[in-house]
Protein backbone atom coordinates (compact mmCIF):
# COMPACT_ATOMS: atom_id res chain seq x y z
CA UNK A 1 0.00 0.00 0.00
CA UNK A 2 0.96 3.30 -1.26
CA UNK A 3 2.01 5.57 2.25
CA UNK A 4 2.77 9.26 1.59
CA UNK A 5 3.64 11.25 5.40
CA UNK A 6 4.27 14.64 5.38
CA UNK A 7 5.68 16.34 8.08
CA UNK A 8 7.49 19.86 9.19
CA UNK A 9 4.38 21.56 9.60
CA UNK A 10 4.67 24.76 11.51
CA UNK A 11 3.73 28.20 12.64
CA UNK A 12 6.29 30.56 11.26
CA UNK A 13 6.91 34.43 11.75
CA UNK A 14 7.06 36.32 8.29
CA UNK A 15 10.47 36.42 6.33
CA UNK A 16 11.42 33.09 8.30
CA UNK A 17 12.14 29.84 7.09
CA UNK A 18 10.67 25.87 7.25
CA UNK A 19 11.53 22.70 5.67
CA UNK A 20 8.96 19.95 5.45
CA UNK A 21 9.30 16.87 4.76
CA UNK A 22 7.61 13.42 3.18
CA UNK A 23 8.30 9.93 3.62
CA UNK A 24 7.12 7.34 1.24
CA UNK A 25 6.81 4.00 1.48
CA UNK A 26 4.82 0.64 -0.34
CA UNK A 27 6.02 1.71 -3.99
CA UNK A 28 9.58 1.84 -5.51
CA UNK A 29 10.15 5.78 -4.89
CA UNK A 30 12.62 6.17 -7.21
CA UNK A 31 10.40 5.23 -10.03
CA UNK A 32 8.27 8.19 -9.71
CA UNK A 33 7.91 12.18 -9.90
CA UNK A 34 7.02 13.37 -6.63
CA UNK A 35 5.33 16.62 -5.84
CA UNK A 36 3.82 19.28 -3.59
CA UNK A 37 0.36 21.00 -3.92
CA UNK A 38 -0.85 23.40 -1.20
CA UNK A 39 -4.56 24.30 -0.18
CA UNK A 40 -4.91 27.72 1.93
CA UNK A 41 -7.39 27.42 4.44
CA UNK A 42 -10.69 27.70 2.66
CA UNK A 43 -9.22 27.76 -0.71
CA UNK A 44 -8.91 25.34 -3.46
CA UNK A 45 -5.35 23.42 -4.38
CA UNK A 46 -2.09 24.92 -5.60
CA UNK A 47 0.48 22.67 -7.15
CA UNK A 48 3.80 24.37 -6.30
CA UNK A 49 6.35 22.28 -7.19
CA UNK A 50 7.61 18.75 -8.42
CA UNK A 51 10.82 17.05 -9.36
CA UNK A 52 12.24 14.11 -11.91
CA UNK A 53 12.64 10.45 -10.39
CA UNK A 54 16.41 11.30 -10.22
CA UNK A 55 16.21 14.63 -9.08
CA UNK A 56 17.59 16.14 -11.86
CA UNK A 57 15.05 18.50 -13.52
CA UNK A 58 12.19 19.89 -10.69
CA UNK A 59 10.01 23.02 -11.87
CA UNK A 60 8.17 25.39 -9.46
CA UNK A 61 4.71 27.73 -9.78
CA UNK A 62 5.76 31.28 -10.14
CA UNK A 63 5.02 32.51 -6.64
CA UNK A 64 7.65 30.16 -4.95
CA UNK A 65 10.29 30.31 -7.42
CA UNK A 66 13.78 31.56 -5.43
CA UNK A 67 12.24 31.08 -2.43
CA UNK A 68 11.37 27.25 -2.10
CA UNK A 69 13.76 24.50 -2.85
CA UNK A 70 12.25 20.86 -3.73
CA UNK A 71 15.14 18.05 -3.06
CA UNK A 72 14.23 14.12 -2.53
CA UNK A 73 16.58 11.55 -1.08
CA UNK A 74 16.15 7.95 -3.04
CA UNK A 75 18.10 6.03 -0.66
CA UNK A 76 15.81 7.10 2.44
CA UNK A 77 12.23 7.50 0.49
CA UNK A 78 12.03 11.04 1.27
CA UNK A 79 10.75 13.87 -0.43
CA UNK A 80 11.44 17.97 0.78
CA UNK A 81 10.45 21.20 0.44
CA UNK A 82 12.99 24.30 1.85
CA UNK A 83 10.77 27.55 2.19
CA UNK A 84 12.47 30.53 2.80
CA UNK A 85 11.48 33.95 2.86
CA UNK A 86 7.77 33.02 3.76
CA UNK A 87 4.87 35.29 4.07
CA UNK A 88 0.94 35.30 4.96
CA UNK A 89 0.09 34.19 1.44
CA UNK A 90 2.09 30.87 1.91
CA UNK A 91 0.16 29.93 4.86
CA UNK A 92 -1.61 26.38 3.65
CA UNK A 93 -2.04 22.92 4.38
CA UNK A 94 0.60 21.37 2.28
CA UNK A 95 0.01 17.83 0.46
CA UNK A 96 3.07 15.47 -0.74
CA UNK A 97 1.79 13.60 -4.07
CA UNK A 98 3.07 11.06 -6.54
CA UNK A 99 2.93 12.10 -9.59
CA UNK A 100 2.36 9.28 -12.43
CA UNK A 101 0.28 9.84 -15.33
CA UNK A 102 0.51 13.40 -15.62
CA UNK A 103 -1.95 13.01 -12.43
CA UNK A 104 -1.21 12.64 -8.59
CA UNK A 105 -2.26 9.39 -7.87
CA UNK A 106 -1.26 9.01 -4.27
CA UNK A 107 -1.88 11.98 -2.01
CA UNK A 108 -0.68 12.56 1.77
CA UNK A 109 -2.73 13.41 4.39
CA UNK A 110 -1.40 17.14 4.43
CA UNK A 111 0.95 19.37 7.11
CA UNK A 112 -0.19 22.65 8.24
CA UNK A 113 2.20 25.64 7.67
CA UNK A 114 0.97 29.01 9.47
CA UNK A 115 3.00 32.33 8.46
CA UNK A 116 2.16 35.08 11.11
CA UNK A 117 3.44 37.37 13.84
CA UNK B 1 -2.80 30.94 -9.96
CA UNK B 2 -6.40 29.60 -11.24
CA UNK B 3 -6.16 29.35 -15.01
CA UNK B 4 -8.48 26.19 -15.64
CA UNK B 5 -12.09 27.66 -14.45
CA UNK B 6 -14.98 25.86 -13.09
CA UNK B 7 -18.81 26.49 -12.06
CA UNK B 8 -18.09 26.96 -8.21
CA UNK B 9 -20.84 24.81 -7.35
CA UNK B 10 -23.26 22.26 -9.34
CA UNK B 11 -26.52 20.23 -7.39
CA UNK B 12 -28.58 17.26 -7.70
CA UNK B 13 -30.84 14.77 -6.19
CA UNK B 14 -30.20 11.13 -5.38
CA UNK B 15 -29.88 9.32 -8.33
CA UNK B 16 -29.12 12.10 -10.92
CA UNK B 17 -26.05 13.08 -12.91
CA UNK B 18 -24.13 15.64 -12.58
CA UNK B 19 -21.73 17.52 -15.09
CA UNK B 20 -18.86 19.23 -14.01
CA UNK B 21 -16.81 21.22 -16.45
CA UNK B 22 -13.62 22.84 -17.12
CA UNK B 23 -12.65 25.06 -19.00
CA UNK B 24 -9.07 26.03 -20.02
CA UNK B 25 -7.09 26.62 -22.98
CA UNK B 26 -4.53 25.62 -26.08
CA UNK B 27 -1.77 25.88 -23.36
CA UNK B 28 -3.02 23.18 -20.85
CA UNK B 29 -6.47 21.51 -21.61
CA UNK B 30 -5.82 21.68 -25.46
CA UNK B 31 -2.05 20.10 -25.51
CA UNK B 32 -2.18 18.12 -21.75
CA UNK B 33 -4.14 15.32 -20.97
CA UNK B 34 -6.75 16.60 -17.56
CA UNK B 35 -7.29 14.78 -14.38
CA UNK B 36 -9.77 15.00 -11.88
CA UNK B 37 -9.88 15.10 -8.26
CA UNK B 38 -12.90 14.61 -5.11
CA UNK B 39 -11.69 16.11 -1.99
CA UNK B 40 -14.52 15.06 0.92
CA UNK B 41 -14.59 17.54 3.55
CA UNK B 42 -11.54 17.25 5.68
CA UNK B 43 -9.72 15.09 3.77
CA UNK B 44 -6.59 14.80 1.19
CA UNK B 45 -7.90 14.97 -2.40
CA UNK B 46 -8.21 11.77 -4.17
CA UNK B 47 -7.67 11.01 -8.17
CA UNK B 48 -11.02 10.06 -9.89
CA UNK B 49 -9.96 10.39 -13.59
CA UNK B 50 -6.31 10.83 -15.21
CA UNK B 51 -5.47 10.84 -18.76
CA UNK B 52 -8.19 12.60 -20.02
CA UNK B 53 -11.20 9.62 -19.20
CA UNK B 54 -9.11 6.69 -17.08
CA UNK B 55 -10.18 5.79 -13.55
CA UNK B 56 -7.74 4.66 -11.26
CA UNK B 57 -8.53 0.97 -9.81
CA UNK B 58 -11.14 1.17 -7.09
CA UNK B 59 -13.04 4.18 -8.27
CA UNK B 60 -16.69 3.90 -9.26
CA UNK B 61 -17.78 3.65 -12.38
CA UNK B 62 -20.31 6.34 -11.93
CA UNK B 63 -17.39 8.88 -12.43
CA UNK B 64 -16.45 9.69 -15.82
CA UNK B 65 -14.46 12.18 -17.93
CA UNK B 66 -14.49 13.68 -21.32
CA UNK B 67 -12.48 16.38 -22.86
CA UNK B 68 -13.04 18.28 -26.28
CA UNK B 69 -10.65 21.11 -26.71
CA UNK B 70 -10.13 23.51 -24.41
CA UNK B 71 -12.40 22.17 -22.51
CA UNK B 72 -12.99 18.75 -20.24
CA UNK B 73 -16.03 17.49 -18.01
CA UNK B 74 -16.62 15.20 -15.30
CA UNK B 75 -19.75 13.42 -15.11
CA UNK B 76 -21.07 11.79 -11.96
CA UNK B 77 -24.35 9.57 -12.24
CA UNK B 78 -26.65 7.98 -10.23
CA UNK B 79 -25.64 10.86 -8.03
CA UNK B 80 -25.19 9.32 -4.02
CA UNK B 81 -24.82 11.59 -0.55
CA UNK B 82 -21.51 10.11 -0.27
CA UNK B 83 -20.60 12.24 -3.46
CA UNK B 84 -21.06 15.91 -1.85
CA UNK B 85 -17.01 16.88 -2.06
CA UNK B 86 -15.55 19.47 -3.63
CA UNK B 87 -13.91 18.37 -7.54
CA UNK B 88 -10.91 19.55 -8.97
CA UNK B 89 -9.84 19.26 -12.38
CA UNK B 90 -5.77 20.10 -13.12
CA UNK B 91 -3.66 19.54 -16.47
CA UNK B 92 0.18 20.86 -17.40
CA UNK B 93 0.84 23.71 -18.74
CA UNK B 94 3.08 24.04 -21.45
CA UNK B 95 3.30 28.19 -20.94
CA UNK B 96 3.17 28.01 -17.26
CA UNK B 97 6.10 24.81 -17.43
CA UNK B 98 3.65 24.01 -14.37
CA UNK B 99 0.39 22.01 -13.23
CA UNK B 100 -2.49 24.04 -13.04
CA UNK B 101 -5.55 23.25 -10.73
CA UNK B 102 -9.21 24.44 -11.62
CA UNK B 103 -10.99 26.69 -9.15
CA UNK B 104 -13.10 23.95 -8.08
CA UNK B 105 -16.25 23.05 -7.77
CA UNK B 106 -18.97 21.84 -4.76
CA UNK B 107 -21.45 18.90 -5.59
CA UNK B 108 -24.44 19.17 -3.05
CA UNK B 109 -26.86 16.30 -2.87
CA UNK B 110 -30.09 18.00 -2.56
Amino acid sequence: EVQLVESGGDLVQPGGSLRLSCAASGFTFSDFWMTWVRQPPGEGLEWVANIKEDGSEAYYVDSVKGRFIISRDNAKNSLSLHMNALGAEDTAVYYCARSDWNSFDNWGLGTLVTVSS
Amino acid sequence: QSVLTQPPSASGTPGQRVTISCSGSNSNIGRNSVSWYQQLPGTAPRLLIYNDYDRPSGVSDRFSGSKSGTSASLAISGLQSEDEADYFCAAWDDSLNGYVFGTGAKVTVL
